[in-house]
């Protein structure tokens, strides 16, 4: 039982355009959630997160957003760059699960120049 | 010099055979974490620790052990390895916060 789905396996996108990755959940205590991002021969570095009393944060190109109703977000790349390309992971944590962090299964994202 | 590191980074072995797989840091982090990624299933936890003298089970421990030998120092044995435990291995550090700092991984083949 997949408790964060990342539904598209792969995305690809024209350099300049707006990347967006989807992830859902489906326990409504996470309230922490982060993106990784993840280049081959590498381990996944952190990008980006959003706490659940927020919907909205943004660092640079970067900006993920949070709707808890729909126990859904995303990351926004806006402009993508070919740097870009890598495997993106959504995670998401909670106190009831003891701080535990659930990944979701990864987006590899193309930007093509 | 790299905050979290993975020994070894490669590793073949045979089936039945006991193998250890090392991560240190530098990080002065007291949060250790093993998993393990395989195509389709992302990364999938297998023992955690918050501090020296805290081991804890994640989603898929069985045929797993782990080693906290130090605040830096946290290993994972196989102890008969499988063709199944083929995959990615990767440690990762935190402090209290909930952001973690991966290794770069190790990649082990069980023939």
């Amino acid at each position: 039982d997949q408790q964060v789905k990342q539904n598209s396996p792969s995305l690809s996108v024209q350099e300049g355009r707006i990347s967006i990755l989807n992830c859902d959940y489906t326990n409504s205590m996470f309230d922490y959630f982060l993106w990784y991002k993840k280049y081959p021969a590498e381990g996944p570095t952190f990008l980006i997160s959003i706490s659940s009393i927020k919907d909205k944060n943004e660092d640079g190109r970067f900006t993920v957003f949070l709707n808890k109703s729909a126990k859904h977000l995303s990351l926004h790349i806006v402009p993508s760059q070919p740097g870009d390309s890598a495997v993106y992971f959504c995670a998401a944590s909670g106190e009831t699960g003891g701080f535990k962090t659930i990944f979701g299964a990864g987006t590899r994202l193309f930007v093509k120049a | 010099d790299a905050d979290v590191t993975q020994t070894p980074r490669n590793r073949i072995t045979k089936t039945g055979k006991r193998i250890m797989l090392e991560c240190s840091q530098t990080k002065g982090h007291d949060r250790m974490y093993w998993y393990r990624q395989d195509p389709g299933l992302g990364l999938r936890l297998i023992y955690y620790s918050f501090d020296v003298k805290d081991i804890n089970k994640g989603e898929i421990s069985d045929g797993y052990s782990v080693s906290r030998q130090a605040q830096a120092k946290f290993s994972l044995s196989l102890e008969s390895a499988i063709p199944n435990q083929t995959a990615l291995y990767f440690c990762a550090t935190s402090d209290f916060t909930q952001t973690q700092y991966f290794g770069p991984g190790t990649r082990l083949l069980v023939l």
